[in-house]
């Protein structure tokens, strides 16, 4: 089974901050990991994945995320803010090689962005 | 290229009705997943098909229920329905099972409200 852990369900930054969104795992299997953003009466879009290749991952819009395997952790960053991030973002979780597809997603992290 | 398109976008039913939700996934896309976002429960999964064949399912009563086409594209259906199904429903395509060639790419949603 594997399951994600979201901390923090907002986030409230400065435009031009960092913005860091925790997000951490648990699989009893190498995990596929990604972080997808949900505006509003919107659908889930992929900003990044991580599929056991590089452990820093870059994705859209200037957002990248670090795999590490000691912590189980799999951070979102993004080093400058922009009014259009205010969003909700979910970390989501799924097996590598085994037959259980689905996803599993933590209960997101929505962003705030002041001016 | 097409994303993945849900119809109808937004829905109004009475409890006890029933209903049926479309999902057309990504051209050459196989399998077809759908999922339920409530404010209280999140995103949660509710079935998986590839090659018309259901090949996972989540914790949902037998109240819900899919298919898969031939041509890949997937209904679902809520039968009896009930205030709690009121949510967002999410529809998945992925080129072949799970993480096979790419991942997930989600639709727009059908929100559907219980009266």
């Amino acid at each position: 089974a594997q399951s994600v852990t979201q901390l923090g369900s907002h986030v409230s930054v400065s435009e031009g901050a960092l913005v860091l969104l925790r997000c951490n795992y648990s699989s009893s299997v190498p995990p596929y990991l990604f972080w997808y953003v949900q505006y509003p009466n919107q659908g889930l879009q992929l900003l990044l994945k991580y599929t056991s290749a590089a452990t820093l991952v870059k994705g859209i819009n200037g957002f990248e995320a670090e795999f590490k395997k000691s912590e189980t952790s799999f951070h979102l960053t993004k080093p400058s803010a922009h009014m259009s991030d205010a969003a909700e973002y979910f970390c989501a979780v799924t097996q590598n090689g085994a037959n259980d597809y689905k996803l599993s997603f933590g209960a997101g992290t929505t962003v705030t962005v002041r001016a | 290229k097409a994303g993945v398109t849900q119809t109808p976008r937004y829905l109004i039913k009475t409890r006890g009705q029933q209903v049926t939700l479309s999902c057309s996934p990504i051209s050459g896309h196989r399998s077809v997943s759908w999922y339920q976002q409530t404010p209280g429960q999140g995103l949660q999964f509710l079935f998986e098909y590839f090659s018309e064949t259901q090949r996972n399912k989540g914790n949902f009563p037998g109240r819900f229920s899919g298919r898969q086409f031939s041509n890949s594209r997937s209904e679902m259906n809520v039968s009896t329905l009930e205030l709690g199904d009121s949510a967002l429903y999410l529809c998945a395509s992925s080129p072949g099972q799970g993480m096979t060639r790419g991942g997930y790419t989600f639709g727009s949603g059908t929100r559907l409200t219980v009266v």
